[in-house]
């Protein structure tokens, strides 16, 4: 089992639309969360950080942490072309993890 | 605030050829890391260091690879013998403090790296 699991993908959504990207970790004791966002032919950068449970809301970005379940979210709400990327999950608890990303492409 | 810098940007190289990749943390950064990107395997943390000093390289595929730091601004990466099947985009990252604790990683523009 990999320490963080997401969908590769790719995720396609119609702009306007919320796009939801999903991840799951195995390390029990993890603390921090972090979504990561990654044009195509750039760097990673990070977008939000979300350390207790439940929502954390960033304009149109809101990240959800559920700890008993091992599983942390983001919701992009209206999407827009420009979210077009890959979505990198990360996880701090021992060690720091990312997971493989998820691509999405928001429709116009 | 300068970010994280990295060079070459791009290499092109034949097999067998020594490789070295640089990079430059942001000042007053205490971790620095290392991390190889392809399709398949997605992003791999190689090396890392903590004020100069390696602290965890289980990452690193093999002996063909070693890092340095050898002072706070100043870290390489160096492949010796080069082989196809380490084409990749490396990055560097650095953060100010342990990123397990809640401190962003931020990632330089990255080497793309091609072995023929």
């Amino acid at each position: 089992q990999k320490e963080v699991e997401q969908n590769s993908g790719p995720l396609s959504v119609p702009e306007g639309a919320i796009a939801s990207l999903n991840c799951t970790y195995s390390d029990r004791g993890s603390q921090s969360f972090f979504w990561y966002r990654q044009y195509s032919g750039k760097s990673p950068e990070l977008i939000m950080s979300i350390y207790s449970n439940g929502d954390k809301e960033d304009g149109r970005f809101t990240a959800q942490l559920n700890k008993a379940s091992q599983y942390v979210s983001l919701l992009i709400r209206d999407s827009q072309p420009s979210d077009s990327a890959t979505y990198l999950c990360a996880v701090a608890g021992n060690q720091f993890y990312f997971g493989t990303g998820t691509s999405l492409t928001v429709i116009p | 605030d300068a970010g994280v810098i990295q060079s070459p940007r791009h290499e092109v190289t034949e097999m067998g050829q020594e490789v070295t990749l640089r990079c430059k943390p942001i000042s007053g950064h205490d971790y620095l890391f290392w991390y190889r990107q392809t399709m398949m395997r997605g992003l791999e943390l190689l090396i890392y260091f903590n004020n100069n000093v390696p602290i965890d390289d289980s990452g690193m595929p093999e002996d063909r690879f070693s890092a340095k730091m050898p002072n706070a601004s100043f870290s390489t990466l160096k492949i010796q013998p080069s082989e196809p099947r380490d084409s990749a985009v490396y990055f560097c990252a650095s953060s100010i403090r342990d990123p397990r604790s809640g401190n962003t990683i931020y990632f330089g523009e990255g080497s793309w790296l091609t072995v023929v």
